[in-house]
């Protein structure tokens, strides 16, 4: 987990609510990911960043929306068009091209 | 469509037995192409990584094997121990600094029995 939080670890939310998933990182990486994970579907890339204000989506955004004011911060926003939002939601954060570190993930189940 | 294909999903292996994982992939301009080891309810962390310019990584008992011609790769787990028993990603990229994304197989997850 080394430098990277995530919070909370467990998040539980109602159908047609907006939660926010808090991800920091003190590793000074340039480069952050959101990744969602499925059982036996392994780990999809829902948005990444690589420089303050500008960040791309990944494969599965849609439903989702990302922030990046702060080197050390990239909040994700999983929002009421995300259909089926029940998932392990891990961020991971790197120097560009360099390793990606993860950190400990959100539960988050929809009620 | 799948990028990088995972074998087994599943996995049971005696301890002090050799456990092999294999990934298959589709795109030749991936460049990269790391293992992820990851504990229940935990994040993934970095096992073990190779690039395709050499056909074979060992790094303690991981060892990656890599075969460009066939466009796959595996791990190998020498003398498994129950403490390995785990859930294993191959995955893969493409170049380094501004288009780092990986795409990662669907996981295996090992049982090393005592």
């Amino acid at each position: 987990d080394g430098g990277i939080t995530q919070s909370p670890k467990y998040l539980f939310r109602k159908e047609g609510q907006n939660v926010t998933l808090s991800c920091e990182q003190n590793l000074n990486h340039d480069a952050m990911y959101w990744y969602r994970q499925d059982p036996g579907q392994g780990l999809r890339l829902i948005y990444y960043s690589q420089i303050v204000n500008d960040f791309q989506k990944g494969d599965i955004a849609e439903g989702y929306s990302v922030s990046r004011e702060k080197k050390e911060s990239f909040p994700l926003t999983v929002t009421s068009a995300q259909k089926n939002p029940t998932a392990f939601y891990l961020c991971a954060s790197a120097f560009l091209g360099g390793e990606q570190f993860f950190g400990p993930g959100t539960r988050l189940t929809v009620l | 469509q799948q990028q990088v294909k995972q074998s087994p999903q599943s996995l049971i292996v005696q301890k002090g037995g050799i456990s092999i994982i294999n990934c298959a992939y589709e795109n030749t301009a991936f460049d990269y192409f790391p293992w992820y080891q990851q504990f229940p309810g935990k994040g993934p962390a970095l096992l073990i990584a190779i690039r395709p310019d050499v056909s074979e990584k060992k790094e303690g008992r991981f060892t990656i094997s890599f075969n460009k011609s066939a466009k796959q790769f595996s791990l190998h787990i020498m003398d498994s121990q129950p403490g390995d028993s785990a859930t294993y990603f191959c995955a893969a990229s493409i170049g380094g600094g501004s288009n780092y994304k990986l795409t990662f197989g669907k996981g295996t997850l090992l049982t090393v029995n005592p």
